[in-house]
């Protein structure tokens, strides 16, 4: 399968911070690009989700950021919350969704 | 909200043994996935329907793993017979159409083979 590279595997934040996460991608075929949240004991929920047409795409705190040249994209999460602290899993799909490995943010109080 | 139910929760079974888990997708939903997480990793697709038939099977090891949704509503995994490496969670995830309408996903089975 075409692999998703998602960077960094956990990541700790300060409450008010921004958390950045970020994605790489090989199929150039990708034509849809979402972000799942994942609460322990749960199953994965949709975020946010960016087209490659769009080079940017903000949505309350969470903002997607989208380099199509350079085959990546990024989460960014403003004002950084502890009820933020969960497994976030970007995804590239041209019908299924191949997840990345997932990053584990922290956000201390 | 509509939600994708699956049950059980958890399961424990032994190696060899035969194990199933059941998805009712929301309503509504023709296509549905089931998905294979293993601890500290993404989502991995097993198998993939649209209605009743199956449209992706590719990473399905179907010497051990079957799956049906014979009335193209809820859905049953199958595994037969259980080995130590199948210990994951066991997601399933329905969506309106195929074509990147989002997923929603069910609280899945964790299944632990000992």
């Amino acid at each position: 399968q075409q692999q998703v590279k998602q960077s960094p595997q956990s990541l700790i934040v300060q409450k008010g911070g921004i958390s950045i996460i970020n994605c790489a991608y090989e199929n150039t075929a990708f034509d849809y690009f979402p972000w799942y949240q994942q609460f322990p004991g749960k199953g994965p929920a949709l975020l946010i989700a960016i087209r490659p047409d769009v080079s940017e795409k903000k949505e309350g705190r969470f903002t997607i950021s989208f380099n199509k040249s350079a085959k990546q994209f990024s989460l960014h999460i403003m004002d950084s919350q502890p009820g933020d602290s969960a497994t976030y899993f970007c995804a590239g799909s041209q019908g299924n969704l191949i997840f990345g490995k997932g990053t584990k943010l922290s956000v201390k109080p | 909200e509509a939600e994708v139910a699956q049950s059980p929760r958890y399961k424990i079974t032994e190696k060899s043994q035969a194990v199933a888990f059941w998805c009712d997708p929301i309503s509504g939903h023709a296509t549905l996935y089931w998905y294979r997480q293993i601890l500290g990793q993404g989502p991995e697709l097993l198998v993939q329907f649209q209605d009743e038939s199956v449209v992706d099977d590719s990473q399905l090891p179907k010497d051990r793993f079957s799956a049906e949704r014979l009335k193209g509503v809820d859905s049953t995994l199958k595994i037969q017979p259980a080995e130590l490496g199948d210990s994951a969670m066991y997601l399933c995830a329905s969506s309106l159409n195929p074509t990147n309408s989002p997923l929603h996903f069910g609280n899945g089975t964790r299944l632990t083979v000992t």
